[in-house]
Formats: C-alpha cells, structure tokens, sequence
C-alpha cells in the first residue's frame, strides 16, 4: 500500500530558531500534499495543501511567511516552522493521496517542543 | 465552524461487544466520508471509507453507515478487541478536496 515518511518524528528547539519537517511519498507520485497540526486532543486541522512546482495553498489564518512549504518534487514535501515559538509547538502531520485512491496516507508525525 | 462533529470524546466498550461510534456533518456538499484510526504520536491510519452514493460498507469487523438525510454516519466495530483502543477520526471531503476532520472520539476496549 502507499507509505508516506515523515522526518523527524520528534523535535526540540530553542525558541527563534527554525525547524524543517519532510514528507515523502515512498512507492507513489504526490502532486499534492497536505500539511496538518493537531493541538492535545483536538482535531486535526488543515494547514496548507502544498503543490509540487508552484505556491502552497494556505488555509484561512495560517501564516504563510511563518509556515514555509516547499514541494520541489513529486515524493518531497517541506514545511519550515520559521522564527519559533512556544505556541508553535504541536503535532503536525503531512498526508498525500496515491493515485486511483480515495482516502489520504498520513505520515506518522513530527511532534514540535518550542522551549 | 465546526464542519463535522463527534459529540462523544469517549466511549468504553467490553471486548467482544459491539463499539458503535458516531459522526455528524452540517455540509451538504461532501460525498465522501472517512475514518481514521489513530495512536498517541502517530499518524492516523485509514479504516474505512463510504461514498454518498452509498448507505453501507462493510470490511471486515468496520462497519460504517452513512444516513445523508441526517447527515450521520458512525462506525461500527463488532467484536471489539482491546487492540481497537485509540482515538477514532471521521473526516469528510467534496468532491476529493481537503478533508474535514471531527473532534476525535477516545475508544477504550476493556477486557
């Protein structure tokens, strides 16, 4: 079945400093790849769909200078968590749909601590 | 605004009895709805889906029903099995866009 990967799975960092997250697709093609956060036993929330070769699409209040998306091929997806804070910190997730599939593959993901 | 919600945070079930988890959507535009298994740190994984074309789908002990007139689906687990313990995920989509996802609700099969 589809495997999406997500590196790291954990992260620490100093507040002001930025994090890179990376999604990839394994065994499929993503044009597209969606970028999630979950806060404690809340839902997940959409952040971003990103498109491979052209601008992230942001939903409504996500910063897009905070939150840099980069799909520079069909298997990779970044997200930069730029200059940050403690209220940053958070369970992001990134997905993707293989092709002929309706349902999402989710990466396992990046628990962000801001200290 | 809060697209799509399970009304329950958690729900207890004895092992080998019948988990029945619920979902209810306000959009009428979406067509497709999903579930979604998920553990502490970990990405959730797909359960089962159901189109709005249909009313059931059925795999194996995952059974979800969708009612469009009440805008209800729910998912049923039947026998429940303490490796079925975790946060279960409903999610909503139109047309194959973003998903909607609910609120999660917190299943515990006790023994």
């Amino acid at each position: 079945g589809a495997v999406v990967s997500q590196h790291p799975s954990r992260v620490i960092c100093k507040s002001g400093t930025s994090v890179k997250i990376e999604c990839r697709s394994l065994d499929f093609q993503a044009t597209t790849m969606f970028w999630y956060r979950q806060f404690p036993k809340q839902s997940l929330m959409l952040m971003a769909t990103s498109n491979e070769g052209s601008k992230a699409t942001y939903e409504q209040g996500v910063e897009k200078d905070k939150f840099l998306i980069n799909h520079a091929s069909l298997t990779l997806s970044t997200l930069t968590v730029t200059s940050a804070h403690p209220e940053d910190s958070s369970f992001y997730i990134c997905s993707a749909r293989a092709p002929g599939q309706g349902a999402l593959t989710f990466g396992s993901g990046t628990r962000l601590t801001v200290v | 605004d809060q697209q799509v919600k399970q009304n329950s945070p958690s729900l207890s079930v004895q092992e080998g009895r019948i988990s029945i988890l619920n979902c209810d959507y306000t959009n009428s535009m979406f067509d497709y709805f999903l579930w979604y298994k998920k553990y502490p740190a970990e990405g959730p994984t797909f359960l089962i889906s159901i189109s709005s074309i249909k009313d059931k789908n059925e795999d194996g002990r995952f059974t979800v029903f969708l009612n469009k007139s009440a805008k209800h689906l729910s998912l049923h687990i039947v026998p429940s099995q303490p490796g079925d313990s975790a946060v279960y995920f409903c999610a909503a989509s139109s047309r194959g866009n973003k998903l909607t996802f609910g609120t999660g609700t917190q299943l515990k099969v006790e023994l």
